[in-house]
């Protein structure tokens, strides 16, 4: 089976602007994962989605958002980006809640 | 919320050696992982063990939930071992990472 993929893996983006990242599960995977990884703050949680509902949402603002497609393909979108929201942000697929979850490659954010 | 520590934070071998990482956290979880995170960001499944012991190779790991902590044996290290190694817990429903430990292997 074909992994988790994610486009784009990089991206630069200026202050003030919006992006939305790509994540396609492994086949028959349902759920979906976002987090963000940086340097100070480690790996977060950003929100879970599955069968096209948000089941978890971690502990940031609304200017994180995303959704899910009846094809269980998922998009992240972070609005009037800071320069904090630099990252590499991961997305991961399980079969369901609380199982194994397997990782993409991550989109590298850089805002300038 | 529940806290995840991971230690040594930083460890460097000589090809190799051995070496034991350890994972504690503050309350009950359903599921646990380790994972190993290569010099290009991509985390890679290691051990899926939410209690007993499991063994791959030359790393190895075992969960004691009611104790509340995970090790991770790595056996024989090799150069290719080198990066982040994580664990992380399933704690209402959200996966929760460890700080990691940065694990250096010299030839």
């Amino acid at each position: 089976k074909a992994g988790v993929t994610q486009t784009p893996r990089y991206l630069i983006k200026t202050r003030g602007q919006q992006v939305t990242l790509s994540c396609s599960p492994i086949s028959g995977h349902r759920s979906v994962s976002w987090y963000q990884q940086t340097p100070g703050q480690g790996l977060q949680f950003l929100f879970e989605y599955f069968s096209e509902t948000q089941r978890n949402k971690g502990n940031f603002p609304g200017r994180f958002s995303g959704r899910q497609f009846s094809n269980s393909r998922s998009e992240m979108n972070v609005s009037t980006l800071e320069l904090g929201d630099s990252a590499l942000y991961l997305c991961a697929s399980s079969p369901g809640q609380r199982l194994e979850q397997y990782f993409g490659p991550g989109t590298r954010l850089t805002v300038t | 919320g529940i806290q995840v520590e991971q230690s040594p934070p930083d460890l460097i071998l000589q090809e190799g050696a051995n070496s034991t990482l350890r994972c504690n956290f503050s309350d009950s979880v359903n599921n646990l992982q380790w994972f190993h995170q290569n010099p290009w960001g991509q985390l890679i499944n290691l051990f899926y063990i939410p209690s007993g012991t499991k063994q791959n190779g030359r790393l190895s790991a075992t969960t004691v939930a009611t104790e509340r902590y995970s090790l991770l044996y790595i056996s024989s290290s090799q150069t290719t071992d080198s990066g982040v190694y994580f664990c992380a817990v399933y704690n209402t429903d959200k996966l929760i990472f460890g700080t990691g430990t940065r694990l250096q292997v010299f030839p």
